[in-house]
């Protein structure tokens, strides 16, 4: 059974910064793309982030650019994203999703239950 | 404001058809695949549809998707009230390299 577990959520201020986890299992990990999902409080799905499989490509949201950064270890089962420069805009239940192959990161097939960041002073 | 534009809202009777339309441009839905998802409040989405009309395996045929040019829809027939839920559609964004989401519709079963 695939499984995915976000860990790292909490309350920040504005400027901090925060690394969320998502501990994977019940597949090959190294061999799916990853991405992370946020959702703002009463707002839609946005896609922020995803990592391509063992060769680790990267794409990022223009609105995280710069700022966060997904990481993978496939060694742990686990994908990161580190947030830094956080804004209140930032707020949102993020979720860990798994692509359905290598590359895939708009077929998303299996989510995790959401870790909430809050962003306030 | 989405790039990916859905209707807000759509409703239907419980056994009847609904549909839900996701309209891009070409560096989206004109050259990629469109995927749907279900999201009932206080949970995380589940992909219904993938490659435009492709279920995954648990997916009754009540849902199916469809693709023509820069638009996408999504079918559902049977309607049951354990349908209603907001629908998301998303593909990828050749130009922006990344991926997008329309705004989502709230599907109500009256």
């Amino acid at each position: 059974e695939v499984q995915l577990l976000e860990s790292g959520g909490g309350l920040v201020q504005p400027g901090g910064s925060l690394r969320l986890s998502c501990a994977a299992s019940g597949f090959t990990f190294s061999t799916y793309a990853m991405s992370w999902v946020r959702q703002a409080p009463g707002k839609g799905l946005e896609w922020v982030s995803g990592i391509k499989s063992s060769v680790g490509s990267t794409y990022y949201a223009d609105s995280v650019k710069g700022r966060f950064t997904i990481s993978r270890d496939n060694s742990k089962n686990t994908v990161f994203l580190q947030m830094n420069s956080l804004r209140a805009e930032d707020t949102a239940v993020y979720y860990c999703a798994k692509g359905r192959g290598p590359e895939s990161f708009n077929e998303l097939e299996y989510w995790g239950q959401g870790t909430l960041v809050t962003v306030s002073s | 404001q989405s790039v990916l534009t859905q209707p807000p809202s759509v409703s239907a009777a419980p056994g009847q058809k609904v549909t839900i339309s996701c309209s891009g441009s070409s560096s989206n839905i004109g050259n990629n695949y469109v995927s749907w998802y279900q999201q009932v409040p206080g949970t995380a989405p589940k992909l219904l549809i993938y490659d435009n009309n492709k279920r995954p395996s648990g997916i009754p045929d009540r849902f199916s998707g469809s693709k023509s040019g820069t638009s996408a829809t999504l079918g559902i027939t049977g309607l049951q009230t354990g349908d209603e839920a907001d629908y998301y559609c998303g593909t990828w964004d050749t130009s922006l390299s990344a991926v997008l989401f329309g705004g989502g519709t709230k599907l109500t079963v009256l």
